[in-house]
């Protein structure tokens, strides 16, 4: 198994950029989340979804971001306009059962 | 607001000592309890899961539970300077498919 993939794996964008995480879940994984880290705030769940479906957005930080999940295989995380304060590395991670495993991580740096 | 404690170090271990690490958690509800070893730069992985009380062990890991104390922990046995990481807990519910992450032990095993 291939494991959760993720792109890119760094991106350095511009303040005021538009930035699109992608993520590729472990197939047959229902459920899907994307955390943020950082060494100050560790790490932060954003949302996750639920057979496509977002359940909770609780952790989104601004309208600044949003998430989506097409189908099974494939999510997006986006942010427009990016902040500087918005970089981290961002994790997505799949489930089955109890257990998440976690993608590589994509490094963003918002300049 | 549920929260997941874990003193944040560095733990110093000599090689082939016994490593400690301990987390708390505040909701009494949680059910499962998840130790993950994150690498400098890389990504959490599962190192194992308990979910009733007493030991769990797996080669030289060993978790422990106590829901009466709230406390989880994570021994590792003979430990190595490849065990040398961050580790972090996180709690769960059954009815909730959100993980609580604590913010991590780093640990140096020296040689």
């Amino acid at each position: 198994d291939a494991g959760v993939i993720q792109s890119p794996r760094h991106e350095v964008t511009e303040m005021g950029q538009e930035v699109t995480l992608r993520c590729k879940p472990i197939s047959g994984h229902d459920y899907l989340f994307w955390y943020r880290q950082t060494m100050m705030r560790g790490l932060e769940l954003l949302i996750y979804f639920n057979n496509n479906v977002p359940i909770d957005d609780s952790g989104m930080p601004e309208d600044r971001f949003s998430a989506k999940m097409p189908n099974a295989s494939f999510s997006t995380l986006k942010i427009q306009p990016s902040e500087p304060r918005d970089s981290a590395v961002y994790f997505c991670a799949s489930r089955n059962t109890d257990t998440q495993y976690f993608g590589p991580g994509t490094r963003l740096t918002v300049l | 607001q549920k929260e997941v404690e874990q003193n944040s170090g560095p733990l110093s271990v000599p090689e082939g000592a016994i490593a400690s690490l301990n987390c708390t958690y505040s909701d009494r509800g949680s059910q499962s309890f998840f130790w993950y070893r994150q690498y400098s730069g890389k990504s959490p992985e599962l190192i194992m899961f308990i979910y009733s009380n007493g030991d769990k062990e797996d080669g030289r890991f060993t978790a422990q539970l106590n829901k009466a104390s709230q406390y989880v922990s994570l021994l590792i046995r003979d430990s190595q300077p490849s065990d040398s990481a961050t580790y972090l807990c996180a709690v769960g519910e059954r009815s909730n498919y959100q993980l609580i992450w604590g913010a991590g032990t780093k640990l140096i095993i020296k040689p």
